[in-house]
């Protein structure tokens, strides 16, 4: 695609309930990254994909938390049992490959707010 | 520690003055990229420029020059003539070499241009 795609764009839940959030990276871009934006703060890494493996899983706040890649393209950021706090701006960045120097493009975010 | 320090949390100028943003890093790597992202209220971040640790020569791109000192750890932006669309958030953010390619932001600095 022409750019990094999220969907959905807003999520509103209850508390308790899981939740998935969809990132779709640019076609050949083979790393993907995972932040978290909450209101009025800077971005929190969460997670990092090369490829389908996860090789920084660092930035996971909680055992809620949880995201897989597969066939190295679409990624899902699953929260089970979310909480008040969950609530935050979830955004998805891919690049082209593995190297740090590498530009992020990132996608528009999730908002996510839990009731 | 890695650590990215915007301490300035809001600017306010009106059109057509110069402003900086400061941007002050920590790192014990001798190689690291440094970025700057630019967030408009739409909310999606935009890649700015990107110099790694190597390089400090400095670079003027339109109306954006940036300002990189490994002496003082500093990677400075400064835009001038500012403008009404220049209204935004601005992100600092330190990638490493090591460590999962982990990317770490500054709390960032928003910026309101006045007309």
């Amino acid at each position: 695609g022409a750019g990094v795609s999220q969907s959905p764009s807003n999520k509103v839940t209850e508390k308790g309930k899981d939740v998935e959030l969809r990132c779709d990276p640019i076609s050949g871009h083979t790393a993907l990254y995972w932040y978290r934006q909450s209101l009025g703060q800077g971005l929190e890494f969460l997670i990092y994909f090369q490829g389908n493996s996860a090789p920084d899983k660092s930035g996971l706040p909680s055992d809620r938390f949880s995201a897989e890649r597969t066939g190295g393209s679409v990624s899902t950021l699953t929260i089970q049992r979310t909480q008040q706090e969950d609530s935050a701006v979830y955004l998805c960045a891919s690049s082209l490959n593995r190297s740090p120097g590498e530009t992020q493009y990132f996608g528009p975010g999730t908002r996510l707010l839990v009731l | 520690a890695q650590k990215v320090t915007q301490a300035q949390t809001e600017i306010s100028v009106v059109e057509k003055e110069d402003v900086t943003l400061d941007c002050v890093y920590e790192t014990r790597d001798t190689t690291y990229y440094l970025f700057w992202y630019k967030q408009p209220p739409s909310g999606e971040l935009v890649f700015l420029i990107r110099r790694n640790s190597f390089d400090e020569q400095n670079e003027i791109s339109g109306r954006y020059s940036w300002n990189f000192q490994k002496s003082t750890s500093s990677f400075n932006f400064t835009i001038t003539a500012s403008q009404v669309v220049d209204s935004a958030v601005y992100f600092c953010a330190l990638t490493l070499n090591t460590g999962g390619f982990k990317t770490i932001f500054g709390a960032g600095t928003r910026l309101f241009v006045k007309a």
